[in-house]
């Protein structure tokens, strides 16, 4: 059975402080690495695919890198407006396979 | 056209009654997928459909639910004699068929409370 397992749980960062967010998995047949970012009742929101090992794809301060077991998330000196839930999703075939998510708070 | 729309945002019944949920995807995309995700946990798969074909229906899916979508374009959920565990946020996704490129698109989900 597909697995995604995020670390840590939760994170809490000072402004500026970089830090990485994990996502380990296991599927038969990955297709793509998915991160979505989610905001309190709210929808995720897409932020990146990953599709082999050695990609790395940017957005502001994001920084999505992909190996044959895991991708990381990487925060570059984080502001407040980055505060969310970060989720990690597997795609086989057609399905995404979220796992649990990273809560983010980042305090001014 | 403006996204995934789901309808309503949130609910809230008494145990034992019957709920309806509806999602309008994006126009083109021909996927839909329904989703649950309880406080802490990511979304979990229920359903999924390809035009009006309901391809795949998660073991979560008791028989309490059932999922339409008639002629290829918005879909209702159904919880029939809800439960306190049905409780959760149920969220809609559509995608064009190259979800590989474009991955989904989500709505802003329907938050059910069952007292």
């Amino acid at each position: 059975e597909d697995q995604v397992t995020q670390s840590p749980e939760a994170l809490r960062l000072q402004e500026g402080e970089s830090s990485s967010l994990n996502c380990s998995y296991t599927v038969s047949g990955l297709r793509g690495l998915f991160w979505y970012r989610q905001d309190p009742g709210k929808g995720p929101e897409f932020l990146f695919t990953l599709y082999s090992a050695g990609e790395e794809k940017e957005k502001e301060r994001l920084k999505a890198t992909l190996t044959k077991k895991e991708s990381f998330l990487h925060i570059t000196a984080p502001k407040p407006e980055d505060s969310a839930t970060y989720l990690c999703a597997a795609l086989n075939d057609y399905k995404l396979s979220f796992g649990a998510g990273t809560t983010v708070t980042v305090r001014a | 056209d403006t996204g995934v729309s789901q309808d309503p945002r949130h609910k809230i019944t008494k145990r034992g009654q019957n709920v309806t949920f509806r999602c309008d995807p994006i126009s083109e995309h021909n996927r839909l997928y329904w989703y649950r995700q309880t406080l802490g946990q990511g979304p979990e798969f229920l359903t999924y459909f390809q035009n009006e074909a309901q391809l795949e229906k998660s073991r979560l899916l008791s028989d309490r639910f059932s999922a339409e979508r008639p002629k290829g374009s918005f879909s209702t959920l159904e919880i029939q004699r809800t439960e306190q565990g049905d409780s959760a946020m149920y969220l809609c996704a559509s995608s064009l068929a190259e979800v590989r490129i474009y991955g989904y698109t989500f709505g802003s989900g329907t938050r059910l409370t069952v007292v």
